[in-house]
């Protein structure tokens, strides 16, 4: 596509709940970010994935986060049994290359995650 | 781990006024850096990415400069205009995946 799309763009759910949050990036970029951003705070890094693999998910606060992409384009990122601190916009990125060291990113809207 | 600062946290201005934003960041070995812009309850809008070779980027009434050695860059807008009201956001590409953000500027430009 033209840009990076995630939906849904608003979720509110329960405490508890298991929710997914989806993202399609650019057709062609190999590169996809996760990040998570707090009110009034900049984003930070959950999960970085080169093609289909994550290539480093140093940023997942604890297992009851998850990511996948398994065809290398579409990623969805899963929240188990949902937390009050879990509520924050969950931004989504995506980069051309295997090489990640020239490159910028190209953000969506974000989901934002009400619990 | 890098850490970047954005200053100052907050700035209004009248529209028409020339205006800079400061990031710092802690670790020079870096890559790359981006400015963004953030609207209310938006994503992040890319405005420049500088390159650490480079100096400087420019586009339309924006110019970014990086100074690597010592861990700064600005994003200088010129004759602002009360479109321009959002956060600026600053992150930084080291030899990790991943770029850190600062807190961002909050601008608002009165009309």
């Amino acid at each position: 596509g033209a840009g990076v799309s995630q939906t849904p763009s608003n979720k509110v759910t329960e405490k508890g709940k298991y929710v997914e949050l989806r993202c399609d990036p650019i057709s062609g970029h190999t590169a996809l970010y996760w990040y998570r951003q707090s009110l009034g705070q900049g984003p930070e890094f959950l999960i970085y994935f080169q093609g289909t693999g994550a290539a480093d998910d140093s940023g997942l606060p604890n297992d009851r986060f998850f990511a996948v992409r398994p065809e290398g384009s579409v990623s969805t990122l899963k929240i188990q049994r949902t937390e009050r601190g879990d509520s924050a916009v969950y931004l989504c990125a995506s980069s051309p290359g295997r090489d990640q060291r020239g490159y910028g990113y190209t953000f969506g809207s974000g989901t934002r995650l009400t619990v | 781990k890098q850490e970047v600062t954005q200053i100052p946290a907050a700035l209004s201005v009248p529209e028409g006024e020339n205006l800079v934003l400061n990031c710092s960041f802690t670790d020079s070995a870096i890559y790359n850096l981006q400015w963004f812009r953030q609207d209310p309850g938006k994503g992040l809008t890319s405005l420049l990415l500088i390159q650490s070779s480079q100096r400087e980027q420019t586009s339309g009434r924006l110019n970014a400069s990086l100074d690597k050695s010592s861990g700064r860059s600005t994003l200088y807008i010129a004759a602002s205009q009360p479109g321009d009201s959002a956060t600026y956001l600053c992150a930084v590409k080291g030899t990790g995946n991943q770029f850190y953000f600062g807190t961002g500027t909050s601008l608002t430009v009165i009309p």
